[in-house]
């Protein structure tokens, strides 16, 4: 079964400082990945995704994330945090073909401070 | 423009009311979703439509009726809810529904509290 793991629940760093969030998924077949954020009270707005085009995938505001089949893993980075960038993160898999369903990670708290 | 529309923003509602969420899209997107997301959790998927036909129903409770009028507009209908109800619902559309790397665009939610 298709899945992903999010390590950290929260992660806390400076403003200006790199931006990591782990993301590993679980799939026998190439698998369709997504990041969304959530702010505060709001809905989910997509990132970036991969769709097996290339393994550097850059998404919106400054983001991008590196697909790495060995390590089973999409993580999320941006090279410096900005104050705006405090939300929710959820890493998210497309199910195999034929079901149409997201699965999302339990997500991370990203918490910018000054 | 991607939007997904939602309303209304906040609802309040008793045990014994009926209540219904509007969502709404533009786009010409032909797949519409509902996700549930209790506080401090991921979104959990409810149910899909495809071409306007229900899909996918995540083995909701009855007290949950989705409805899908037209391709631009999607309603969820609520009746004798439980409070352990109360959570975001977020409404999603894609362009179609078979192929794997489309994007799922969101709403803002609708906020329910069920007393």
């Amino acid at each position: 079964a298709q899945s992903v793991t999010q390590l950290g629940s929260h992660v806390s760093v400076s403003e200006g400082a790199l931006v990591l969030l782990r993301c590993n998924y679980s799939s026998s077949v190439p698998p369709y990945l997504f990041w969304y954020v959530q702010y505060p009270n709001q809905g989910l707005q997509l990132l970036l995704k991969y769709t097996s085009a290339a393994t550097l995938v850059k998404g919106i505001n400054g983001f991008e994330a590196e697909f790495k089949k060995s390590e089973t893993s999409f993580h999320l980075t941006k090279p410096s945090a900005h104050m705006s960038d405090a939300a929710e993160y959820f890493c998210a898999v497309r199910l195999q073909r034929g079901y149409n369903k997201l699965i999302f990670g339990a997500g991370t708290r990203l918490a910018v401070h000054p | 423009d991607t939007e997904v529309t939602q309303t209304p923003k906040h609802l309040v509602m008793g045990m014994t009311n009926k209540k219904s969420l509007k969502c709404e899209q533009h786009m010409g997107h032909r797949a519409m979703y509902w996700y549930k997301q209790k506080a401090k959790k991921p979104p959990e998927l409810m149910f899909v439509y495809s071409y306007e036909k229900l899909s996918i129903n995540e083995s909701v409770p009855s007290r949950f009726s989705p409805e899908c009028p037209n391709s631009s507009l999607l309603n969820l209908h609520l009746h004798a809810l439980q409070p352990e109800d109360s959570a975001l619902y977020l409404c999603a559309s894609s362009q179609t529904p078979e192929r794997e790397q489309e994007t799922q665009y969101f709403g803002p939610g609708t906020r329910l509290l069920v007393l």
